[in-house]
């Protein structure tokens, strides 16, 4: 199976709150990360944790890591339709010297007015 | 700061043709990644270059892909001869360190009929 786990859609209105969840396998990952993908672009980095904090709140977006189930979640307050997006989970593992992230599936995320 | 810079943005080609695809990674940084993105297999990890000396090629599907890096503010991508199964969205990234986040280009949509 894959190591990093995401849920492929989520709708959402306008305003309300978007949680969007993530499950990674590796208990000895670092670092865990959220990037964000508007079509026809690349990945863009929205924030990232280190594995042993709890929670990164970052003006509108709230990281919560759950360490001992090993869940990731992204809360995007106030969505708006430009926070339509695919947005991507992944984890950083030390692998002889090196941190190479393993990414997700994405989550597509679909804000109706 | 212009960001990891990619070039061709698109590139369409016939079955058998030799593609080359271009990476610019943000000065200063030293490592250096190729990712592939398609529908059916998400993102994957083609190599990375850590220090211009390539680390990690396992992703390389096979050997009509080849990387280079001959500097540090250059890599390409070659894949030859070209198929149709190819085609896809690569993404060129790189990071300051081993670390740090990944910054990415907005990627080569590649087409190979």
């Amino acid at each position: 199976g894959e190591d990093v786990e995401q849920s492929l859609f989520l709708s959402v209105r306008e305003g309300d709150s978007s949680v969007i969840n993530c499950t990674y396998t590796d208990s000895s990952s670092t670092y865990l990360y959220w990037y964000k993908q508007e079509p026809g672009a690349g990945l863009q980095l929205l924030t990232y944790i280190f594995s042993n904090m709890d929670m990164k709140q970052d003006q509108r977006l709230t990281v919560l890591l759950n360490k001992k189930d090993k869940h990731l979640s992204l809360r995007i307050a106030d969505t708006q339709t430009g926070d339509s997006a695919i947005y991507f989970c992944a984890e950083s593992i030390g692998s002889g010297g090196s941190y190479i992230p393993t990414f997700g599936r994405g989550t597509s995320l679909i804000v109706h007015p | 700061d212009a960001g990891v810079i990619q070039s061709p943005r698109h590139e369409v080609t016939e079955m058998g043709q030799e593609v080359t695809l271009r990476c610019k990674p943000i000065s200063g940084h030293n490592s250096l990644f190729w990712y592939r993105q398609t529908m059916m297999r998400g993102l994957e990890l083609l190599i990375y270059f850590n220090n211009n000396v390539p680390i990690d090629d396992s992703g390389m599907p096979e050997d009509r892909f080849s990387a280079k890096m001959p500097n540090a503010s250059f890599s390409t991508l070659k894949i030859q001869p070209s198929e149709p199964r190819d085609s896809a969205v690569y993404f060129c990234a790189s990071s300051r360190d081993r670390d740090s986040p990944l910054h990415f280009g907005n990627g080569t949509r590649l087409t190979v009929t």
